[in-house]
């Protein structure tokens, strides 16, 4: 089992629309999560943070759920500079706390 | 202006050829990371640093070697590549902020990439 999972997609939206990703982890001791977004040919650039009780910043709201291992990101009101690849992050236990990455998301926006 | 800087961010090299990719950071992180992503691949985790010692290294061929001086840089030295080593090499750095026995990172922030073509 892939220590953490993710539909790669791609999901192909028009503008305005509602989409959620979702993200699966095997380690349950795991302590940090994150949603990353990737343009391409660029870096991974961090978009938030996960936090347990769940948490919004504008347009984009991220889920946590422990007991199911399971990480969401809801984005209201696509725009076309949403596309790109969205990356689950996990902080995986090891000794010390490695950041481990799905292999993403793509987001296609559509006018 | 990223706080992790990589350089070159383009290098071509041959088999039989030796090079460095540096990367730099100046965020007051204690630990380091070198990632590879290859085209329509996940990023792959190459190796750790926290607190300047290897943590963790994910079975990397020997043709990949990295070093790091001091907790604000990172080099991974490169000799007879392959091919298929071809790839965009990632940099990050984050926080170990160490608790007892088991730490914690903040996230992680990356460079922009070294993107490495072996001819």
């Amino acid at each position: 089992r892939k220590e953490v999972e993710q539909d790669p997609g791609p999901f192909n939206v028009p503008e305005g629309a509602t989409v959620a990703f979702n993200c699966t982890y095997s380690n349950s001791a795991s302590q940090s999560f994150f949603w990353y977004r990737q343009d391409c040919r660029k870096e991974p650039k961090l978009l938030m943070s996960v936090y347990s009780s769940g948490n919004e910043d504008g347009r984009f709201t991220a889920q946590l759920n422990r007991a199911s291992q399971y990480i969401s990101l809801l984005i209201r009101d696509s725009k076309l500079s949403d596309s790109a690849t969205y990356l689950c992050v996990v902080n995986m236990s090891g000794g010390s706390y490695i950041p481990t990455f799905g292999r993403g998301t793509s987001l296609i926006v559509h006018p | 202006e990223t706080g992790v800087t990589q350089t070159p961010r383009h290098l071509v090299m041959g088999m039989t050829n030796k090079k460095s990719l540096k990367c730099e950071q100046h965020l007051g992180h204690n630990a380091m990371y070198w990632y590879k992503q290859s085209a329509k691949k996940p990023l792959e985790l190459m190796f750790v640093y926290s607190l300047e010692e290897r943590v963790e290294n994910n079975s990397v061929p020997s043709r990949f070697s990295p070093e790091c001086p001091n907790s604000s840089h990172l080099f991974l030295h490169l000799h007879t590549l392959q091919p298929e080593d071809s790839a965009l090499y990632l940099c990050a750095s984050s926080q170990d902020l160490g608790s007892r026995d088991r730490y914690l990172n903040t996230e992680a922030f990356f460079g922009q990439g070294t993107r490495l073509t072996v001819v």
